[in-house]
């Protein structure tokens, strides 16, 4: 199975800041990576998918990037309702992994 | 618009089997993948299975195989899972979710949350 790894386990920011969370799979997946939020609660919500396209209805503030094996989900300007759990998730190969999750709080 | 309703939540004792449904709207059922996933509380995604609707055939993660049956029934638009040997730890919300582009998780259900307890 593909490992999935995400950096950080969680991180703290203020409304406005700039986040970056990264995602690193243990074998090359080419561009075949999904980025998901989730809220308390809530079922998870697609943000990203391959890699780098964002999803209709989604801010353009949100943004991924990279190819391979290191992945990057960017967020410009944190707002308040940004406030949630990331997951990244290979679609290379089945089964389709999600990486721990990252835990965004406010500072 | 595309909507995934999941069965109720259930309450089952260790060594049975729960079966929850998940049925579609707002799109052809055979056009997407189904996927399930589930998530013990406080926790992280885990992959489950697949099914195509169209052909039927499914595949699930190591873990669950032999223990998990994915089926639809196309003429209501509806997706199954069902898993059995249940112990404390299938204890979960249990979530399906229609496939898009990339096959990522396009379109999720509402979870239905299965507590396995003597």
């Amino acid at each position: 199975d593909i490992q999935m790894t995400q950096s950080p386990s969680s991180v703290s920011a203020s409304v406005g800041d700039r986040v970056t969370i990264t995602c690193r799979a243990s074998q090359g997946i080419s561009s075949w990576l999904a980025w998901y939020q989730q809220k308390p609660g809530k079922a998870p919500k697609l943000l990203i998918y391959g890699a780098s396209s964002l999803q209709s209805g989604v801010p353009s503030r949100f943004s991924g990037s990279g190819s391979g094996t290191d992945f990057t989900l960017t967020i410009s300007s944190l707002q308040p309702e940004d406030f949630a759990t990331y997951y990244c998730q290979q679609t290379n190969s089945f089964p389709y992994t999600f990486g721990q999750g990252t835990k965004l709080q406010i500072k | 618009q595309v909507q995934l309703v999941q069965s109720g939540a259930e309450v089952k004792k260790p060594g049975a089997s729960v079966k929850v449904s998940c049925k579609a709207s707002g799109y052809t059922f055979t056009t997407y993948d189904i996927y399930w996933v589930r998530q013990a509380t406080g926790q992280g995604l885990e992959w489950m299975g697949w099914m195509n609707p169209n052909s039927g055939n499914t595949g699930s993660a190591q873990k669950f195989q032999g223990r998990v049956t994915i089926t639809r029934n196309t003429s209501i638009s509806t997706a199954y899972m069902e898993l059995s040997s249940l112990g404390s730890d299938d204890t979960a919300v249990y979530y399906c979710a229609r496939g898009g582009q990339y096959s990522s998780l396009w379109a999720w259900g509402q979870g239905t949350l299965v507590t396995v307890s003597s």
